[in-house]
């Protein structure tokens, strides 16, 4: 889910096990989704989107899933990878435009060996 | 391709000074954008500019302005620092001119600190 305050949420899995992380968005006019991976010091990284039309999306380990109805967007992640540990956050295209996303505030994925 | 470049990876400032962070990229896209990124908050946008020519002010404009220099080229400037703006600032792009791609780049940020 999203954070409140200044503490993240955080989502601690051991390794090989698959990850799930949520995330509500705001505007049901939004039309296109993106999923990004931001690990410590760097910049945001994009993982996989998906346009309104569609309910699943699969990349490469990961997918995302959209649930427009409750406005709810989740991201699986399979074979969780100490790698993997990092900063996820969705964002949204909100208010019809080509240029502006909304972010998210992330949740922290502590991957364990 | 580099992609999204920045420069300077760091800053110090004393409150007063001005900078500017430069941001450059190579995918020939049409819009580019600045960002910060605060502690617990989303990014927050700053400016864009959604085509070479134009600027426009994003949820965060305030101590800052921006330059598009040419169609690679997206600068930002701080006339005056000051300690609220001390942040990770990230430059972004994206070509949502073919309708079809929307998603934006990031650039590695620049880490300010105004004392």
């Amino acid at each position: 889910g999203e954070s409140v305050g200044l503490h993240l949420p955080t989502l601690s899995v051991q390794e090989g096990d698959n990850s799930i992380i949520n995330c509500a968005y705001s505007n049901s006019a939004s039309d296109y989704f993106i999923w990004y991976k931001q690990e410590s010091g760097k910049g945001p990284q994009f993982i996989i989107d998906i346009r309104s039309n569609m309910d699943k999306r699969q990349g490469q380990r990961v997918t995302v899933l959209l649930n427009k109805t409750v406005k709810h967007l989740s991201l699986q992640i399979a074979a969780t990878q100490p790698g993997d540990s990092a900063v996820y956050f969705c964002a949204e295209n909100s208010g019809g435009s080509n240029y502006k996303l909304t972010f998210g505030k992330g949740t922290l994925l502590t991957v364990n060996p | 391709n580099a992609g999204v470049t920045q420069t300077p990876k760091f800053q110090v400032l004393k409150t007063g000074q001005s900078m500017t962070l430069q941001c450059a990229q190579d995918m020939n896209h049409n819009s580019m954008y600045w960002y910060r990124q605060d502690p617990g908050m989303g990014l927050r946008l700053i400016y864009y500019s959604a085509s070479e020519g134009t600027t426009d002010k994003g949820e965060v404009p305030n101590g800052y302005n921006v330059s598009r220099l040419n169609k690679r080229e997206f600068s930002l400037r701080l006339e005056s620092a000051a300690p609220s703006q001390t942040s990770v600032y990230f430059c972004a792009s994206s070509n949502p001119a073919t309708g079809l791609e929307e998603t934006q780049y990031f650039g590695p940020g620049t880490r300010l600190l105004v004392l």
